[in-house]
């Protein structure tokens, strides 16, 4: 059974400051690697996909990916109440790469 | 606009009462998925379509059906031998541009009355 493990939380970051969320994987050959924002009672929405090792930088959001340790973050730098919310990790199951295995996510609350 | 939309918003299922969850997308995406989440938990796989008049069970499809006659919709089915299926479903779609991005629609919230 593949699967991808995170911290549930809650993970509480002061205003300004930044918060790290941390998800690693089991399926060694996944090529494709996102991390979801889900407010409470909505739909996930698509905040970064990162798919070669290394860092990927979007506005605030930094995703980081370790191929070799199975491990990918998520950067959130200047936290604002707005990120307050669920973020859940997905991981492409290599041997169908149309399937998406998702995390049970890390509840993050920015604290004024 | 584009997107994936879901219907109803909220639903509520009597004893031995069937009912379906209608998806539909404009994306002109191949591949559909049906997800089941429960409070405080992850999303769990119930079926997948990456073709029309073809399906797969994901994880949890035991209770549930689906069907996929057109590329834009993939309606769900609760049937009666789904016990507990107060949940969120959720809707989503994947293209074909390699990059495996999935996208949701807004859900649906399924009560039992």
């Amino acid at each position: 059974q593949k699967e991808v493990e995170q911290n549930s939380g809650p993970l509480s970051v002061p205003e300004g400051a930044i918060a790290s969320l941390n998800c690693t994987y089991s399926d060694r050959g996944s090529q494709s690697f996102f991390w979801y924002r889900q407010y409470s009672g909505k739909s996930p929405e698509l905040i970064m996909s990162i798919y070669s090792n290394g860092d990927k930088e979007d506005g605030r959001f930094t995703a980081q990916l370790n191929k070799a340790s199975q491990y990918v973050s998520l950067l959130i730098r200047d936290s604002q109440p707005s990120d307050s919310a669920t973020y859940l990790c997905a991981v492409e199951e290599y041997s169908s790469a149309s399937k998406i295995i998702f995390g049970s996510g890390t509840r993050l609350s920015i604290r004024p | 606009d584009g997107g994936i939309t879901q219907s109803p918003k909220y639903l509520f299922r009597k004893e031995g009462q069937n009912v379906t969850l209608s998806c539909e997308q404009n994306l002109n995406h191949d591949a559909m998925y049906w997800y089941r989440q429960d409070p405080g938990q992850g999303l769990r796989l119930i079926y997948y379509s990456q073709i029309v008049n073809d399906f797969q069970k994901g994880d949890i499809a035991e209770g549930y059906s689906v069907s996929r006659e057109k590329k834009e919709s993939f309606p769900l089915t609760v049937t009666s031998a789904q016990k507990n299926p107060t949940a969120f479903y959720l809707c989503a779609s994947m293209g074909t541009s390699g990059k495996n991005i999935q996208y949701f629609g807004a859900g649906t919230r399924l009560s039992v009355l």
